[in-house]
């Protein structure tokens, strides 16, 4: 089946510094991918809507500026936490919208951020 | 806003019983539902859905009916397995195949022991 992939899986940065993480839809366009983040025992919570070729559309409480997401092209988006404090600290899971006929969604495995 | 409500788990079951796990929604309109799964490691895959009130969505012996009377998706499974230990979670659309994004649920721990 359609597998979007993450990367990295895992990463753990020091607090200032900047982390980049990508998604990727591997045997499928996707004009429009979702990034979400997912708190221990918690819902996973939407941050932004990604779309091809334009910016970004954030939810509301969700720092533009912090969270950069470029989707440059058809399987291609990119989250990066601009200047990263332990409070980012997360799992950061993205997902894609198969743009043929199904328009169904696949989710990447998820990427932990450990911010000291 | 749209909304999704399931039970709080973690849920721990012998092999071979009946498993529920309850869902209710909030929404306006008229929205899709979803049973996501999400096994150790993996990230989450489509268990099943429905579209519109009284579907059945079903696979893997799981099953769902869309109740509109009682705003439910009751996710369901007759004879559980151990390798059915994950955690589920429900989740809405307001419209399919668009760019609507899902709200979930906060997700549900199954464990199902031998």
């Amino acid at each position: 089946g359609a597998v979007v992939s993450q990367h990295p899986s895992w990463v753990i940065c020091k607090s200032g510094t900047s982390v980049k993480i990508e998604c990727r839809s591997l045997d499928f366009q996707a004009t429009t991918m979702f990034w979400y983040r997912q708190f221990p025992k918690q819902s996973l919570m939407l941050m932004a809507t990604s779309n091809e070729g334009s910016k970004a559309t954030y939810e509301q409480g969700v720092e533009k500026d912090k969270f950069l997401i470029n989707h440059a092209s058809l399987t291609l988006s990119t989250l990066t936490v601009t200047s990263a404090h332990p409070e980012d600290s997360s799992f950061y899971i993205c997902s894609a919208r198969d743009s043929g006929n199904t328009g169904e969604l696949f989710f990447g495995e998820g990427s932990r951020l450990t911010v000291l | 806003g749209d909304s999704v409500t399931q039970m709080e788990g973690p849920v721990t079951l012998s092999e071979e019983a009946f498993l529920t796990i309850n869902c209710t929604y909030t929404a306006t309109g008229y929205p899709s539902l979803f049973w996501y799964v999400q096994y150790p490691g993996e990230g989450l895959q489509l268990l099943l859905k429905a579209t519109k009130a009284d579907d059945k969505g079903s696979n893997k012996g799981f099953e769902a009916t869309y109740r509109k009377e009682t705003t439910s998706f009751h996710l369901e499974k007759g004879s559980v397995q151990v390798s059915d230990s994950a955690v589920y979670f429900c989740a809405l659309s307001p419209v399919t195949n668009s760019g609507y994004a899902l709200n979930f649920g906060k997700g549900t721990s199954l464990l199902v022991t031998p």
